[in-house]
């Protein structure tokens, strides 16, 4: 079975700092989708960016990035020149075919609070 | 960007009460989803769908049911809704696997069991 941990609760960094919240995860899939999703004060998940499992390079999209480690079964996201409003809930997951279903795993979230 | 709406958005009913929590999206896609989450639990796979009419079993299905009428329209059901299901139930859509891979979602359901 798919399993995705975020062992980081929650973390507090100053504005325009750089963070990274760590994601491991568990599969015996040969392929797979890895991505990070935040979610607001509202309560709305917002999709951030996506790894492919076959891709070695790390993705990147604006002030986010990956630091992707396959034979770690790691997928870090790295937020550069953190502002106030990147305070959020941001989830780690990753999608799968796994016995025959395409499903959709979740971490149990890290609390990122950005301090003035 | 996929739509996906889901009504209401906030919801209190009595246990045993019956409550059917709708989901639309527009943007053509296959698979549908219900989470729902809950403080120290995350995100959590109640059903989903591969497509109308077809049905698959999650991480967490007691005491929910689920129908997906057509491409667009997904509903969760409680026959007896319990103060347990008292949660935040999110709606989520995506293409089925291969390239466009992102899932999106709706902005969630406040469910109150009193």
């Amino acid at each position: 079975a798919q399993k995705v941990t975020q062992t980081q609760t929650s973390i507090s960094v100053v504005e325009k700092t750089t963070v990274t919240m760590d994601c491991v995860y568990e599969t015996r899939d040969s392929s797979y989708f890895l991505f990070w999703y935040k979610q607001t004060a509202s309560g709305e998940i917002v999709f951030l960016i996506r790894q492919d499992s076959y891709k070695k390079e790390n993705a990147t999209v604006g002030h986010y990035s990956l630091n992707f480690q396959k034979p770690k079964s790691s997928i870090g996201l790295i937020i550069t020149a953190t502002q106030i409003e990147d305070s959020a809930v941001y989830f780690c997951a990753m999608r799968g075919y796994t016995e025959g279903a395409d499903r959709l795993t979740f971490g149990k979230g890290t609390q990122l609070i950005i301090q003035p | 960007e996929a739509a996906v709406t889901q009504s209401p958005r906030n919801k209190v009913t009595v246990t045993g009460g019956n409550v059917t929590l709708s989901c639309r999206q527009t943007n053509s896609h296959n698979y549908m989803y219900w989470y729902r989450q809950d403080t120290g639990h995350g995100l959590r796979l109640i059903h989903y769908s591969y497509g109308a009419g077809n049905l698959q079993i999650g991480d967490v299905p007691d005491g929910y049911k689920a129908t997906r009428t057509t491409q667009e329209d997904f509903f969760l059901l409680l026959e007896l809704a319990s103060p347990s299901q008292t949660s935040l139930y999110f709606c989520a859509s995506s293409d089925a696997w291969g390239q466009n891979t992102e899932v999106f979602f709706g902005k969630g359901t406040r469910l109150t069991v009193v």
